[in-house]
C-alpha cells in the first residue's frame, strides 16, 4: 500500500525557517518524481515544487522561488522541503504528492498534510 | 488562478453535472488535464488523469473530456457522497509550473 507521511510542520515567526519531510513507502520511491502542494486555510490547491526521480529536474512556483528548496534522499525514501524567509502567506497545509515514473506528474497519491503556520 | 473553474455547482441526486476548466494554449492546450476530488477535511484524490482516464477504483460515473484549451469533468448519477471540492490541473509550458484551477464546490441538493 502506497503511503506518504508528512512531518515537520508547526508555528514559526515571519522570517523563520522550517524543514518539512515526507516519508514514502509501498512503492519504489527512487523511480517516481515527487511534488509539494499547499492549501491555505479555506483556499484552493497551489503547487509548490517538483523534483524528478534522480533530482536532475527541479521546479518551483514563483511564489516560493529563492526561498524554498526541494530535495530527496532515495536511500531513505524521503522527500524534503526546506522553507526559509517564511511569510504570513506561506501559512497552509503542505501535502507531498507522488508524481509519476514518466515526465508528467499524476499526483496519484497524497499524504495527509502537515500544517505550517507563520505568525508572530 | 491560471485555470478558471466555476466556484460552485449543484445538482440533485441522480442528476448529471459538469464542471468546466478553462485554460490557455500553454497549459490545457499543450498538456493533459488531471482532475482531483477533495472531500471535506481530507487530502485530494486523483479522479481523472490524461484528460479522460480513470484510476482503478474510481466509478465510471466520473468522466473527463478536453477540447482545445478547455476541459470538463462530468458526474452522472449524482450521489450525496459526491459533495466535495473539485480541481483541475495541468503543466504550463510557459510558466514551467503546475497550475491548478481555483476549485469548484459541488453541492448535492
Amino acid at each position: 500500500e502506497v503511503q506518504l507521511v508528512e512531518s515537520g510542520g508547526g508555528l514559526v515567526q515571519p522570517g523563520g525557517s522550517l524543514r518539512l519531510s515526507c516519508a514514502a513507502s509501498g512503492f519504489t520511491f527512487s523511480t517516481y518524481s515527487m511534488n509539494w502542494v499547499r492549501q491555505a486555510p479555506g483556499r484552493g490547491l497551489e503547487w509548490v515544487s517538483h523534483i524528478s526521480s534522480s533530482s536532475g529536474s527541479i521546479y518551483y512556483a514563483d511564489s516560493v522561488k529563492g526561498r524554498f528548496t526541494i530535495s530527496r534522499d532515495n536511500a531513505k525514501n524521503s522527500l524534503y522541503l526546506q522553507m526559509n524567509s517564511l511569510r504570513d502567506e506561506d501559512t497552509a497545509v503542505y501535502y507531498c504528492a507522488r508524481g509519476s515514473v514518466t515526465s508528467y506528474s499524476l499526483f496519484d497519491y497524497w499524504g495527509q498534510g502537515t500544517l505550517v503556520t507563520v505568525s508572530s | 488562478s491560471v485555470l478558471t473553474q466555476p466556484p460552485s455547482a449543484s445538482g440533485t441526486p441522480g442528476q448529471r453535472v459538469t464542471i468546466s476548466c478553462s485554460g490557455s494554449s500553454s497549459n490545457i492546450g499543450s498538456n493533459p488535464v488531471n482532475w482531483y476530488q477533495q472531500l471535506p477535511g481530507t487530502a485530494p484524490k486523483l479522479l481523472i488523469y490524461s484528460n479522460n482516464q480513470r484510476p482503478s477504483g474510481v466509478p465510471d460515473r466520473f468522466s473527463g473530456s478536453k477540447s482545445g484549451t478547455s476541459a470538463s469533468l462530468a458526474i452522472s448519477g449524482l450521489q450525496s457522497e459526491d459533495e466535495a471540492d473539485y480541481y483541475c490541473a495541468a503543466w504550463d509550458v510557459s510558466l514551467n509550473a503546475w497550475v491548478f484551477g481555483g476549485g469548484t464546490k459541488l453541492t448535492v441538493l
